[in-house]
């Protein structure tokens, strides 16, 4: 089945600075990746989401990027605010029999520190 | 616009037993979803229900079943519960292809 490899689990930054978040999947099939926020006490929110024909996406402070030909995307937070303290997490659907079904990664615990 | 409710919040149950939670999709949203996210485990995909059929399935065993109503809210039904089923249990919903909007999910609890 599909893998879906996130990277790092836990990142610390401080307010201002920049982070970044990438995953790596292995169906390459696949052709839509949402990036989700997590708070605590939450369900995920859907911050971002990019498909397989745009290779960047921009929303405010917030960008996503994909390479298909690596198979991998990333998730950059730019001057970040201790209110984008959360966990974040990656997906892809793969389309076919996986159609309506999204491949999670692991999720990573971002920290901001004032 | 009302977001994806889910009930109960909570849920203790003893292995054995059967635990239904509930789910009530954004309205115009025809496609409901079911992910368990396990402590440590991420989000694994459970259920799709579309138009009230089950549309695709993911790995987990057939005690784990649900059902998408003509209002188009939704069902989980988990039978012959056991510890390792003990997680926060998400809903989401869609509408064609749109992102997926989730829920604030039930916390089902297996003592």
């Amino acid at each position: 089945g599909e893998n879906v490899e996130q990277h790092p689990s836990t990142l610390s930054v401080q307010e201002g600075d920049s982070a970044v978040i990438k995953c790596t999947y292995s169906d390459s099939a696949s052709n839509y990746f949402p990036w989700y926020k997590q708070e605590l006490g939450k369900g995920p929110q859907l911050i971002i989401d990019i498909r397989s024909n745009v290779g960047e996406k921009k929303d405010q402070r917030i960008a996503v990027t994909l390479n298909k030909t690596a198979k991998h995307f990333s998730l950059h937070i730019t001057e970040t605010q201790p209110e984008d303290s959360a966990v974040y997490f990656c997906a892809n659907e793969a389309g076919g029999t996986s159609y309506g079904k999204l491949t999670f990664g692991q999720g990573t615990i971002l920290t901001v520190h004032p | 616009e009302a977001g994806v409710t889910q009930s109960p919040t909570h849920l203790i149950k003893t292995r054995g037993q059967q635990a239904t939670l509930r789910c009530s999709p954004i309205s115009g949203h025809t496609s409901v979803y079911w992910y368990q996210q396990a402590l440590g485990l991420g989000l694994q995909f459970l259920l799709w229900y579309d138009e009230g059929e089950e549309r695709n399935r993911g790995n987990f065993p057939p005690r784990f079943s649900g059902r998408q109503f003509p209002n188009y809210s939704s069902e989980l039904n988990v039978n012959a519960l056991e510890l390792e089923d003990s997680a926060l249990y998400l809903c989401a919903s869609s509408l064609a292809d749109s992102p997926l909007h989730f829920g604030n999910g039930t916390r089902l609890t297996v003592t």
